[in-house]
């Protein structure tokens, strides 16, 4: 079946660092990718999303590009701040069930 | 439009009783999901619904658990007899799929403790 992969956290990280998560996929046909963030005690917002191969979805300084040749849809910002710590989950649909599939998530830690 | 609302946002319930979540998803919105969120689990999802009717609810854990759509405006997950381990945090999400790609947008969850 449709699956998720992120790499394992928590990500500790200096601010100002570099930030890459993981996040690998399984699914037949064309699914959209999807990062939502959930910030402590409130539910889960979108980040960014994209529905085709080697499409870029970007926000807030985040970036990640649709890579079908690789499965992945890797999270990247040049420059965390600590009002980035959060729960970062990649997702999936599959346009043709609408079924919302998460990774397990990956905590970010931004220390001052 | 408020969002997908949820309620009650917190329930403390003795082992046994009943419990029932709401969900008011986005107006317009033809799918609805509801997940549960622990530590030890991650994000997962138990059951959702297209147009009401419910299309896949393999991941409801067991017969304890029960989920309703009535109508587009409102559905409902209730739990009995509930459980300690039942204790997590239940999220509604709903969702338009006219087109590819389009997003899910979550409620704030509703925070069950069963003692």
């Amino acid at each position: 079946g449709d699956s998720v992969t992120q790499m394992e956290g928590p990500v500790t990280l200096s601010e100002e660092a570099f930030l890459t998560i993981n996040c690998t996929y399984t699914a037949t046909g064309y699914p959209s990718l999807f990062w939502y963030v959930q910030y402590p005690g409130e539910g889960l917002q979108l980040l960014l999303k994209a529905t085709k191969a080697d499409d870029k979805g970007s926000n807030k300084g985040f970036e990640a590009t649709y890579r079908k040749e690789t499965t992945s849809f890797h999270l990247e910002k040049g420059s965390v701040q600590v009002s980035d710590s959060a729960v970062y989950f990649c997702a999936l649909i599959r346009d043709n069930t609408g079924k919302l599939i998460f990774g397990q998530g990956t905590t970010l830690q931004v220390k001052p | 439009d408020a969002g997908v609302i949820q309620s009650p946002r917190h329930e403390v319930t003795e082992m046994g009783q009943e419990v029932t979540l709401r969900c008011k998803p986005i107006s317009g919105h033809d799918y609805l999901f509801w997940y549960r969120q622990t530590m030890m689990r991650g994000l997962e999802l138990l059951i959702y619904f297209n147009n009401n009717v419910p299309i896949d609810d393999s991941g409801m854990p067991e017969d304890r658990f029960s989920a309703k759509m009535p109508n587009a405006s409102f559905s409902t997950l209730k739990i009995q007899p509930s459980e300690p381990r039942d204790s997590a945090v239940y999220f509604c999400a709903s969702s338009f799929l006219g087109r590819t790609g389009t997003e899910a947008f979550f409620g704030q969850g509703t925070r069950l403790t069963v003692v």
